[in-house]
C-alpha cells in the first residue's frame, strides 16, 4: 500500500463550484499534511498546510484533517479556471523526509 | 537569492552518460531536499541534508546516483551511468529550517532525457 492515496482524477468542477480533493494516507504517526498545487510544466508550489485536526480556512481553500481516519481533504469554493492544475497531498510520516502522493488533476469547467 | 534555482533546466544524456544536476536554495535555508518527478507522478524522495549533512538517502533509486552538499548551501545531485529510466525532472527544494512541518521552496527542476 503506498503511502499517500490520491485518486488520479481528472476531476472536473464548474466553474463557481466547490472542488473537493481527497487523500488517505497509511502511517498514523504522520504529523504534517500538505496539499501543493502544481501547474503543467512547472514545479509545485504550497497551497496549504495543516497540523491538528478539524478544518484550516485561507480564501477559498479549506484544508480538512482527520487523524483518526488518516484522511486529509482539500474544498475549493468558488473554483475558477485558474484553479485548473494538479494537486498534491504530502505527509511526513515521521523523521523529516515528505512523502507524496501521485496527485489529482483538477479541471474547472468554463 | 530570491527563490531556489537550478541549472541546467534541461539536459539530454546519452545512456551510459554521466550527469551533475546543480541546485541553490534560498540563502540561509538550512535544509535540502531532491526529489524525482516521473511524468503523471508526484515527485518521489531521494535525500535530504541540514546544512552539509546528508540525513536521508534511502530514496536513491542505485548506488549510480549521489548526492553532496559540502559547504550547506549549493548541492549537486550526480548521476553515473545514466539509464532510460532515469529520465524525469529533478525537483529542488529548500525549508528555512527542520522538515518536518516546515514550508518546502521548490526550484523549477531539471529535466533529464536520457537518449
Amino acid at each position: 500500500q503506498k503511502e499517500v492515496e490520491q485518486n488520479s482524477g481528472p476531476l472536473s468542477v464548474p466553474e463557481g463550484a466547490i472542488a473537493s480533493l481527497n487523500c488517505t494516507y497509511s502511517d498514523r504517526v504522520s504529523q504534517s499534511f500538505f496539499w501543493y498545487r502544481q501547474y503543467s510544466g512547472k514545479s509545485p508550489e504550497l497551497i496549504m498546510s495543516i497540523y491538528s485536526n478539524g478544518d484550516k480556512e485561507d480564501g477559498r481553500f479549506t484544508a480538512q484533517l482527520n487523524k483518526a481516519s488518516q484522511y486529509v481533504s482539500l474544498l475549493i469554493r468558488d473554483s475558477q479556471p485558474s484553479d485548473s492544475a494538479t494537486y498534491l497531498c504530502a505527509v511526513t510520516p515521521g523523521g523529516d523526509k515528505i512523502i507524496f502522493g501521485k496527485g489529482t488533476r483538477l479541471h474547472i469547467l468554463p | 537569492g530570491a527563490g531556489v534555482s537550478q541549472s541546467p533546466r534541461y539536459k539530454v544524456a546519452k545512456r551510459g552518460q554521466d550527469v551533475a544536476l546543480r541546485c541553490d536554495p534560498i540563502s540561509g535555508h538550512v535544509s535540502l531536499f531532491w526529489y524525482q518527478q516521473a511524468l503523471g507522478q508526484g515527485p518521489e524522495f531521494l535525500t535530504y541534508f541540514q546544512n552539509e549533512a546528508q540525513l536521508d538517502k534511502s530514496g536513491l533509486p542505485s548506488d549510480r546516483f549521489f548526492a553532496e552538499r559540502p559547504e550547506g548551501s549549493v548541492s549537486t545531485l550526480k548521476i553515473q551511468r545514466t539509464q532510460q529510466e532515469d529520465s524525469a525532472v529533478y525537483l529542488c527544494a529548500s525549508t528555512q529550517a527542520g522538515a518536518r512541518g516546515d514550508t518546502q521552496y521548490f526550484g523549477p527542476g531539471t529535466r533529464l532525457t536520457v537518449l
